[in-house]
């Protein structure tokens, strides 16, 4: 069965960054995206980008632009997101969904709580 | 930038119809998706393409999609369907959410 286990919790400073893993599972790692959505408390879902397993090609969104990476390791079927000089306003939880073979997302990972705090 | 708008809250019967909807221009010529969120937990498909239920969502959930808008209808609703609810479509190479509607099952 498909699986996508994100790594722990992550409390971190201001300006800090941060690196979340998403391990995939169950399906051929390399035939389907993987995106990031992030979810501040209490509030809706935000679209921060994706990665192409295969070729390692990412497509960022305007906001996250200069400050989110994504990369993955297709030895251990595992994507990345590293996301940069963090402030409070990234306190969320930061999901990686695997994109299915529309414009859909047909898995979600567990999700990662990232805390930013002084 | 592409929006959706949906209403913050539904509130319905146990075993009435939910109705909720998300606008965006010209959302019919794209694809909707919806997903239920309940609290604590990650989001879950229930409706892709438009129309579409994946494996292991209800026969009661339905969707459709057609000018400036997209419904998600939940007929004969149960307790366990109180949840949020999100749309989703993609805008050129960028994937856009709706904010979201809390249905509460009264």
């Amino acid at each position: 069965q498909v699986q996508l286990v994100q790594s722990g919790a992550e409390v971190k400073k201001p300006g800090a960054s941060v690196k979340v893993s998403c391990k995939a599972s169950g399906y051929t790692f390399t035939n389907y995206e993987i995106h990031w959505v992030r979810q501040a408390p209490g509030q809706g879902l935000e679209w921060m980008g994706m990665i192409n397993p295969s070729g390692g090609s990412t497509d960022y969104a305007q906001k996250f632009q200069g400050r989110v990476t994504m990369t993955r390791d297709t030895s251990t079927s595992t994507v990345y997101m590293n996301l940069s000089s963090l402030r409070s306003e990234d306190t969320a939880v930061y999901y990686c969904a695997k994109r299915g073979s529309g414009s859909y997302f047909d898995y979600w990972g567990q999700g990662t709580l990232v805390a930013v705090s002084s | 930038s592409y929006e959706l708008t949906q209403p913050p809250s539904v509130s319905v019967s146990p075993g009435q119809t939910a109705s909720i909807t998300c606008s965006g221009d010209k959302l019919g010529d794209k694809y909707a998706s919806w997903y239920q969120q309940k609290p604590g937990q990650s989001p879950v498909l229930a409706i892709f393409q438009d129309t579409k239920r994946p494996s292991g969502i209800p026969e009661r959930f339905s969707g459709s999609n057609s000018g400036n808008t997209a419904t998600l209808t939940i007929s004969g609703t149960q307790a366990m369907d109180e949840a949020d609810y999100f749309c989703q479509a993609w805008d050129s190479s960028t994937v856009v959410f709706g904010g979201g509607t809390k249905v509460t099952v009264l």
